[in-house]
């Protein structure tokens, strides 16, 4: 596609289910990311692709959180048994390659509120 | 662990000025730094890309300059416009390819 997408754009579920956000990367990228931002705060990192193994998962902030990604393309995260705190924008990023001069592309984010 | 700051947090200007954000990093050890812009509601927008290796780039009304010895960058605005308001966001990538973002500065351009 032209740019990274992701799905939903938005998303109000109960405390206490599953959500599942997608991201499809730039066609050809093999560096997919993903980010939270919580309303007035930064980004976060949360887990990073290079194909479709995750070299870091250092920022997933519980165990409740969890991402695949498969084909070495589209990329799901999914948080189990949502609280109120995971309300936030979940961004995602791809870059060409892990290259070093590569710019990093960002989607226009899903939208999750926890209720 | 590095640390990226970005003064100031916020910032309002009248149309047609001049202006510069500054953004620093703790770990000089970096590939690149990045400029980003965030509209509200919205993702990130890629600026300028300036390698290790750069002193800056320019694209339009924006130049980015960088020394990484400092671990400073900034980003000039010429000629300021109220459409460039946003969230400007700097972010830096270290080894193990991880982008690490400054808090951003939010700028308003007044008409």
């Amino acid at each position: 596609g032209a740019g990274v997408s992701q799905s939903p754009s938005n998303k109000v579920t109960e405390k206490g289910k599953d959500v599942e956000l997608r991201c499809d990367p730039i066609s050809g990228h093999t560096a997919l990311y993903w980010y939270r931002q919580s309303l007035g705060q930064g980004l976060e990192f949360l887990i990073y692709f290079q194909g479709n193994s995750a070299p870091d998962k250092s920022g997933l902030p519980s165990d409740r959180f969890s991402a695949e990604r498969t084909g070495g393309s589209v990329s799901t995260l999914t948080i189990q048994r949502t609280q109120q705190e995971d309300s936030a924008v979940y961004l995602c990023a791809s870059s060409p390659r892990q290259g070093r001069g590569n710019t990093i592309y960002f989607g226009e984010g899903s939208w999750l509120t926890v209720v | 662990k590095q640390e990226v700051t970005q003064i100031p947090a916020a910032l309002s200007v009248p149309e047609g000025e001049n202006l510069v954000l500054n953004c620093s990093f703790t770990d000089s050890a970096i590939y690149n730094l990045q400029w980003f812009r965030q509209d509200p509601g919205k993702g990130l927008t890629s600026l300028l890309l300036i390698q290790s290796s750069q002193r800056e780039q320019t694209s339009g009304r924006l130049n980015a300059s960088l020394d990484k010895s400092s671990g400073r960058s900034t980003l000039y605005i010429a000629a300021s416009q109220p459409g460039d308001s946003a969230t400007y966001l700097c972010a830096v990538r270290n080894a193990g390819n991880m982008l690490t973002f400054g808090g951003g500065t939010r700028l308003m351009v007044k008409p």
